[in-house]
């Protein structure tokens, strides 16, 4: 089955560490660009981070940029995001998304997992 | 930084409806434009990408049109499955790569 799941979320006092992680299954892994995107509560889509399928190009958004980091282990199907310096605004589910086409890293997010909550609270 | 809108932010509309869901880019992105449907609580699932392109599976109900910086998704006879916050989404080289639009919320009146 075609699928991504995540782990890792939970409740961290601000200024604290998180790494989640995303396993796929069902798909060469390694031939596609993933993402993170988050939601906080009652709001819309942010993206966060992208890396390329060899995981040589990554890109962030602004908000998370140098606290934030996106690696994949394509011998484990596995993408992380190591969550540094969080703060009350990271508070929100994550998702890992993967995007639609093997040949590009700018494409649409044909596939996502049912996401992680990250609370930043003490 | 291309910046997206969506209009409007929320609608009601009757079981059979013609709705007309609006996105615009600050800049022109060709067709690099997706639109997706989020039920509440649940993740968000790909309905159209590159501007047009109906995904393997989604309902022909479903179409989506235009290019450069205005962009338009039509749901041909809104049903009660269709109540959802619908997403539009920017992807090209242009920074950020990725951007979402606000939602527009569709509820059944």
């Amino acid at each position: 089955e075609v699928q991504l799941l995540e782990s890792g979320g939970g409740l961290v006092q601000p200024g604290g560490s998180l790494r989640l992680s995303c396993v796929a299954s069902g798909f060469t892994f390694s031939s596609y660009a993933m993402n993170w995107v988050r939601q906080a509560p009652g709001k819309g889509l942010e993206w966060v981070s992208s890396i390329s399928g060899g995981g040589l190009s990554t890109y962030y958004a602004d908000s998370v940029k140098g606290r934030f980091t996106i690696s994949r282990d394509n011998s484990k199907n596995t993408l992380y995001l190591q969550m540094t310096s969080l703060r009350a605004e990271d508070t929100a589910v994550y998702y890992c998304a993967k995007v639609g086409s093997s040949v590009t890293t700018y494409h649409a997010f044909d596939l996502w997992g049912q996401g992680t909550m990250v609370t930043v609270s003490s | 930084d291309i910046q997206v809108t969506q209009s409007p932010s929320s609608l009601a509309a009757s079981v059979g409806d013609r709705v007309t869901i609006t996105c615009r880019a600050s800049q022109g992105i060709s067709i690099s434009l997706a639109w997706y449907q989020q039920k509440p609580g649940k993740f968000p699932k790909l309905l159209i990408y590159d501007a047009s392109t109906l995904q393997s599976g989604v309902s022909s109900r479903f179409s989506g049109s235009g290019s450069g910086t205005d962009f338009t998704l039509t749901i041909s006879g809104l049903q009660p499955e269709d109540v959802a916050t619908y997403y539009c989404q920017k992807y090209n080289r242009a920074p950020p790569p990725f951007t979402f639009g606000p939602g527009t919320k569709v509820d059944i009146k």
